[in-house]
């Protein structure tokens, strides 16, 4: 138990589906990441927060929005996808984006795409 | 470019002694680390170099050298449970994680 969770754990959807992912994190942190991991392939960094703001986004299609409604929150709600974006969705969280950031992560969401 | 490389999988075994080697080209150095993962859950953190030299941490152990930009973890006395792929990732100079693709490291009885 890293003190990061993710909802849900698994995720089937269609290519007209819309959904959204959820992480939250108990470790009072104030930084928080998506990333992208598929088999084989280094973590994609796909987003940064930092207390609340958005600080990185690293040219990550418009299909998929970010969401930070607090430092404890974080939502990834994904629309209109494609087979490639079949992965294991992590969220990550840290004291804060710059400095030394060891980051926690969650458990992650597989996510398929039909 | 920014990469990692890190070997794509190694075979050792049971109570034996390991290097994983990780070489790294960035934009900047502001450390390095080393986290485990284990198949289907999150990757958790074993160490972090940001001078050269060794870092001991019970049977891990992770070394660094900033001229040669490479680093390497160490695993003694093997045990089943450290079955796992190790991801070696470099924080930049916008403090950004850069990743390698990890190694998958199998123990063998």
């Amino acid at each position: 138990e890293t003190g990061v969770t993710q909802t849900p754990r698994h995720l089937v959807m269609g290519m007209t589906n819309k959904k959204s992912l959820k992480c939250e994190q108990h470790l009072g942190h104030n930084a928080m990441y998506w990333y992208k991991q598929s088999a084989k392939k280094p973590l994609e960094l796909m987003f940064v927060y930092n207390f609340k703001e958005q600080t990185e986004n690293n040219s990550v299609p418009s299909r998929f929005s970010p969401e930070c409604p607090n430092s404890s929150h974080l939502f990834l709600h994904l629309h209109t996808l494609q087979p490639e974006d079949s992965a294991l969705y992590l969220c990550a969280s840290s004291q804060g984006a710059g400095d030394y950031n060891e980051q926690f992560f969650g458990p992650g969401t597989r996510l398929t795409v039909l | 470019g920014q990469n990692i490389d890190q070997p794509t999988e190694m075979t050792a075994t049971e109570g034996a002694i390991v290097q994983i080697n990780c070489t790294y080209q960035t934009s900047g150095f502001n450390g390095l680390f080393w986290y485990q993962q284990h198949a289907g859950e999150a990757p958790t953190f074993l160490s972090y170099n940001v001078l050269d030299g060794l870092e001991e941490k019970g049977r891990f152990s992770s070394f660094l050298s900033r001229s040669k930009g490479y680093s390497y973890l160490l695993l003694k006395e093997l045990q089943m449970k450290d079955s796992a792929s190790y991801l070696c990732a470099v924080s930049n100079s916008n403090y950004q994680l850069i990743w390698g693709a990890g190694t998958k490291l199998i123990i063998k009885p």
